[in-house]
């Protein structure tokens, strides 16, 4: 039982790159989530998703994008890289309701 | 979403109990108590939640106060596994999102 699997584990870009981090589930969970962590603090949710075909924002939106195509898979993606987005991402699933939520082992990026 | 307030860090020794308090006296009826950790370059980690009554699981025990003003997360046996970071978040009934706060960074002294 894999859980919530994270790609890739590390990544450096220049500014102005794009790229998509994954994340993919294994345990049919309708809510996904997004959170990045910067250094000495806590998360911040970016975006999120209670089912396939249904997105919505967090706290912190502005940069990324998201979809939501199947119930497994949900990837974040950075349409041109600033340095202010360096950080680790995080991303979580549950069951619906108030059930705990799952999180990945994280992505740490960096930009220059 | 309802704020906590968390002491920034609390330190303890092996083998010995650990209780972690938490400040939510803004909670509303239906908010629900949450407590996760984050172990050092992990992502966080569901320890515990209740609503009203205290609840104990397999990790801790979560004692929460008559007017849920207040809650406290016990570790009843620390070991050195338990150093990380522990957040209190209130969760809406229903809700899906978690809002974090800065947390209590927790030092287990062998």
């Amino acid at each position: 039982n894999a859980g919530v699997t994270q790609t890739p584990k590390f990544q450096v870009l220049k500014t102005g790159q794009s790229m998509t981090l994954q994340c993919a589930q294994d345990m049919n969970h309708e809510y996904m989530s997004w959170y990045r962590q910067d250094p000495g603090m806590g998360l911040r949710l970016i975006h999120y998703s209670v089912g396939a075909g249904i997105t919505d924002q967090g706290e912190v939106p502005n940069g990324y994008n998201v979809s939501r195509s199947t119930t497994e898979d949900f990837p974040l993606r950075l349409l041109s890289a600033a340095p202010s987005q360096t950080s680790v991402y995080f991303c979580a699933s549950s069951r619906q309701g108030n059930q705990p939520q799952h999180f990945g082992d994280g992505t740490r990026l960096s930009i220059l | 979403d309802a704020k906590t307030t968390q002491p920034n860090s609390m330190e303890s020794n092996e083998e010995e109990p650990v209780h972690l308090p938490c400040n939510h006296s803004t909670i509303s009826g239906t908010d629900y108590i949450h407590w996760y950790r984050q172990l050092p370059s992990q992502g966080p980690e569901y320890v515990i939640h209740g609503l009203t009554s205290n609840v104990n699981n397999r990790m801790a025990s979560l004692a929460i106060a008559e007017d849920r003003k207040s809650s406290t997360l016990i570790l009843h046996r620390a070991t050195l596994r338990d150093a990380a970071v522990y957040y209190c978040i209130l969760r809406i009934q229903g809700a899906q999102k978690l809002v974090f706060g800065q947390g209590t960074r927790l030092t287990i002294n062998p």
